[in-house]
């Protein structure tokens, strides 16, 4: 069975500065996806970024980055520059290789940025 | 706009009664799933549905059901409501390619009173 866990339920952070969510997983899957969503107070869930077990460098995308560590099982996602609309609930989820693997999410963490 | 459209966006019923909630997947996907996040909880896994035969099941109370159609619309029947099935009710769907992510739904909130 697949888990993730994110231990931050709330943080806080200036405006410009950089922050770092965490995230653990675990599974037996050798072969599997990390995701982060994120879901800010209108509710919907909005994908951030992506990476592969199987990938080598760490996902990138715009001021969003993971920071992937396999042997630690870890996938924390670090925000660059923040903003005061990344004010938001951030969850990391995983998915393994099988089609009836369905996506399992953390309890998520509420960033607050502050101006 | 994700391309996964849900309707309702709002729906408030009373105890005891029976709801369906609809869903529309991004064109070309052939998987739907559906999920339930309860008021500060994160997202549950209901169940998922492939091209639609029922793929995999998660939490799923035996008062709720699904189904999706050869159209690929899905739809979430919860019957027999109670107060504790508030929650919002988020669809999404996938391609085949195993390790993508999901797009999601704006979600159905659902109100029980």
């Amino acid at each position: 069975a697949q888990k993730i866990t994110q231990t931050q339920p709330g943080m806080f952070v200036q405006e410009k500065e950089a922050v770092t969510l965490d995230c653990t997983y675990d599974t037996s899957d050798q072969s599997y996806g990390l995701f982060w969503y994120k879901q800010p107070s209108s509710g919907e869930m909005i994908f951030l970024i992506y990476q592969g077990s199987y990938d080598e460098q760490n996902a990138t995308e715009g001021r969003y980055s993971l920071n992937f560590q396999k042997a630690r099982k870890s996938a924390n996602l670090v925000i660059s520059a923040s903003q005061l609309g990344d004010s938001a609930m951030y969850f990391c989820a995983m998915r393994g290789p099988s089609g009836n693997t369905p996506l399992v999410f953390g309890k998520g963490t509420r960033l607050s940025v502050i101006a | 706009d994700s391309g996964v459209t849900q309707t309702p966006k709002h729906l408030i019923t009373a105890t005891g009664q029976r709801v369906t909630l609809r869903c529309s997947p991004r064109s070309g996907d052939l998987s739907v799933y559906w999920y339930q996040q309860s008021l500060d909880q994160g997202l549950q896994f209901l169940i998922q549905y492939y091209n639609g035969e029922e793929r995999a099941k998660g939490n799923i109370l035996e008062r709720f059901s699904a189904q999706q159609f050869p159209d690929l619309h899905s739809e979430l029947n919860l019957s027999s409501l109670e107060l504790g099935d508030s929650a919002l009710y988020f669809c999404a769907s996938s391609s085949d390619r195993l390790l993508y992510g999901y797009t999601f739904g704006s979600g159905t909130r659902l109100t029980v009173v």
